[in-house]
């Protein structure tokens, strides 16, 4: 079956400006995640989705960062204000539940200049 | 403070041979361990992963050993291939689920 998406793959954004990142899980997948990856480092935790709320948003580095998931699919990261230390691969991963196999998506890579 | 952590940014092995891949961490709440495969302009592809409960995990060519006392694992890839190229992640879990905790990478380079 198809597997996590995410759009755009690339965003080209000026400092300043207020950004949209897209996931649509694999179906069915309740748990839905969040990463960021900046250049020579590995993902790091933003947030997590069981359903439709946020069970865990202690990665979020400030308020200016927010993720919804209304209907418990898909998924945007909304990033306000952006600044350029902003500017990385934002990944979304899916999975059954909580304790199962995370799978990821692609990945949004954010330029912000 | 960086909690779990891969030593070698790169690691390049003769075709055939076997690739060791390493991986430290500090956390001693961690109790679930994955390894991730990730190729360039692609997400980290799950590999292989271990209970705390375990030291050994195999799975075709690829074999996870946890060392809990030293807080280590290791990734075994025997035979290794050229399509194994790949940057490889390890990554911690609390109970088995919930947020992982990656480590910063290794650049597997199999050369034929």
């Amino acid at each position: 079956g198809a597997g996590v998406s995410q759009t755009p793959s690339n965003k080209v954004t000026e400092k300043g400006k207020y950004v949209e990142l897209r996931c649509d899980p694999i179906s069915g997948h309740t748990a839905l995640y969040w990463y960021r990856q900046s250049l020579g480092q590995g993902p790091e935790f933003l947030i997590y989705f069981q359903g439709t709320g946020a069970a865990d948003d202690s990665g979020l580095p400030n308020d200016r960062f927010f993720a919804v998931r209304p209907e418990g699919s898909v998924s945007t990261l909304k990033i306000q204000r952006t600044e350029r230390g902003d500017s990385a691969v934002y990944l979304c991963a899916s999975s059954w539940g909580r304790t199962d196999t995370q799978y990821f998506g692609p990945g949004t890579r954010l330029t912000v200049l | 403070d960086q909690q779990v952590k891969q030593n070698s940014p790169s690691l390049s092995v003769q075709e055939g041979r076997i690739s060791i891949l390493n991986c430290d961490y500090t956390n001693s709440m961690f109790d679930y361990f994955l390894w991730y495969k990730k190729y360039p302009a692609e997400g980290p592809t799950f590999l292989i992963s271990i209970s705390s409960i375990k030291d050994k995990n195999e799975d075709g060519r690829f074999t996870v050993f946890l060392n809990k006392s030293a807080k280590h694992l290791s990734l075994h890839i025997v035979p290794s291939q050229p399509g194994d190229s790949a940057v490889y992640f390890c990554a911690a879990s609390r109970n088995a689920g919930n947020m992982l905790t990656f480590g910063g990478g290794t650049r597997l380079m199999v050369k034929p």
